[in-house]
């Protein structure tokens, strides 16, 4: 079973304060996707970011990075010099890669994180 | 422009009522699922369809029910049965591959008054 864990609940920062989203998650599956979606009041899922199994890397986007550890099961999201257009819901979500599992497919979520960004 | 239509966006319903929310795809994506939203319990998934006419129960399939008659269209019967339906419900798709990533609706909101 897969599981993805946002120990944070709310999350609140003033303007142009640095801020990091905390994901851990549990899989049994060696490939997989983890995932970082945006939800803004509208409700729609904003896709941020996609990394697979294998890709270690650090990813850096405009204000926004990404640290991937497998070691400790944890794909953390920072935005840098926060503004108040970030404030949403981040979510963090996983998905197996391997096909034929009955994971396969399936986006396991984790409970969101809600950032209020005060001006 | 590709992408998928939820419709309606609000949705009130009596307590005993059957109601259907409809999902709609134009980017030829294999895969559709359902999420219902919960304040403080992230997404959790209803139903998914990997092919046409074939689909799997997710984690809270009980009060649920759907077709897939055709590959563009997913809907969503929330029936009688489902004790606590209020929530908001996010239809998505998927490519092939899972590494294509997936595409989402606006959602819509049920309210059972």
């Amino acid at each position: 079973a897969q599981k993805v864990t946002q120990a944070q609940t709310e999350i609140s920062v003033v303007e142009k304060e640095d801020v990091t989203l905390d994901c851990v998650y549990e899989t049994r599956d060696t490939t997989y996707y983890l995932f970082w979606y945006k939800q803004p009041p509208s409700g729609e899922l904003v896709f941020l970011i996609r990394r697979n199994s294998f890709d270690e890397q650090n990813e850096i986007s405009g204000r926004y990075s990404w640290n991937f550890q497998k070691s400790t099961s944890s794909f953390n999201f920072t935005i840098t010099a926060s503004q108040v257009v970030d404030s949403a819901v981040y979510f963090c979500a996983l998905t197996s890669a391997n096909a034929g599992g009955t994971s396969y497919g399936k986006l396991t979520f984790g409970q969101g994180t809600i950032l209020t960004v005060h001006p | 422009d590709g992408g998928i239509t939820q419709s309606p966006k609000y949705l009130f319903r009596k307590e005993g009522q059957n109601v259907t929310l409809s999902c709609e795809q134009n980017l030829n994506h294999d895969a559709m699922y359902w999420y219902r939203q919960d304040p403080g319990q992230g997404l959790r998934l209803i139903y998914y369809s990997q092919i046409v006419n074939d689909f799997q129960k997710g984690d809270i399939a009980e009060g649920y029910s759907v077709s897939r008659e055709k590959k563009e269209s997913f809907p969503l019967t929330v029936t009688s049965a489902q004790k606590n339906p209020t929530a908001f419900y996010l239809c998505a798709s998927r490519d092939r591959e899972v590494h294509y990533g997936y595409t989402f609706g606006s959602g819509t909101r049920l309210t059972v008054v």
